[in-house]
């Protein structure tokens, strides 16, 4: 199984600004994810990290908030962008391993 | 769209009961997921199930795909307290099998 790190766990943010979230595989994964969780709630989908080129977005979401990075098959990075206090979630990177996917500990993130 | 359904949303149970939850969906799925949360944590994948009608157990776990591959159901046998958290079901987009979709998770709570 893959293991995943992710940085930085928490953090508080003022509204306006932007926060990049790193995201560590142990070993190289064919696909990478990007999910928010509000506290208490399911996983929403926010895109598929896409090694080599541009993300793929799913409804609701876009680029010019969420942009992504994905430089090689073991890293990439979400970034959220001029936070308001709606952005304060849970977000959670995930990697695609033989047919199982694997979650990174979280960043919960508190906009203010 | 595809939907997974999950029930019951909490139970409140009593230390050394069992456990039922169950998963449907008006969807095929291929494979079925089964993860827990913790506060301030990931995901952690619990069991995972590829064909219709495996019985598949993970210590005092035990889950079920159902032979109509629309269902899945979770059991947790003489539960202990560290059993408390949040269970998701969770399976592949329909022609996507590169990304997963949750329930809504049930929230499992044990009574000392």
């Amino acid at each position: 199984s893959a293991v995943i790190s992710q940085k930085p766990s928490r953090d508080i943010c003022q509204r306006g600004t932007s926060l990049t979230i790193q995201c560590q595989v142990d070993s190289q994964v064919t696909m990478m994810f990007w999910y928010r969780q509000q506290p208490g709630q399911s996983l929403t989908l926010i895109a598929t990290a896409n090694q080599g080129s541009e993300a793929t977005y799913e409804s609701g979401f876009v680029i010019d908030k969420f942009p992504i990075s994905r430089p090689n098959l073991t890293f990439s990075t979400l970034t959220v962008s001029n936070m308001s206090p709606e952005d304060s979630s849970i977000y959670l990177c995930s990697a695609w391993d033989v047919a199982e996917a694997f979650f990174g500990q979280g960043t919960r993130l508190t906009v203010v | 769209g595809q939907q997974l359904n999950q029930s019951p949303q909490s139970m409140f149970i009593q230390e050394g009961e069992d456990v039922s939850m169950n998963c449907t969906s008006s969807s095929i799925f291929n494979t079925w997921l089964w993860y827990k949360q913790e506060p301030g944590e990931g995901p952690v994948l619990l069991i995972a199930l590829y064909k219709a009608g495996e019985l598949t157990s993970n210590g005092r776990l035990t889950a079920q795909f159902g032979i109509t591959r629309k269902d899945s159901f979770l059991n947790i046998s003489a539960s202990i307290p560290s059993d408390v958290g949040i269970y998701f079901c969770a399976g592949p987009k329909l022609n996507r099998d590169d990304k997963i979709i949750f329930g809504k998770g049930t929230r499992l709570h044990i009574l000392p």
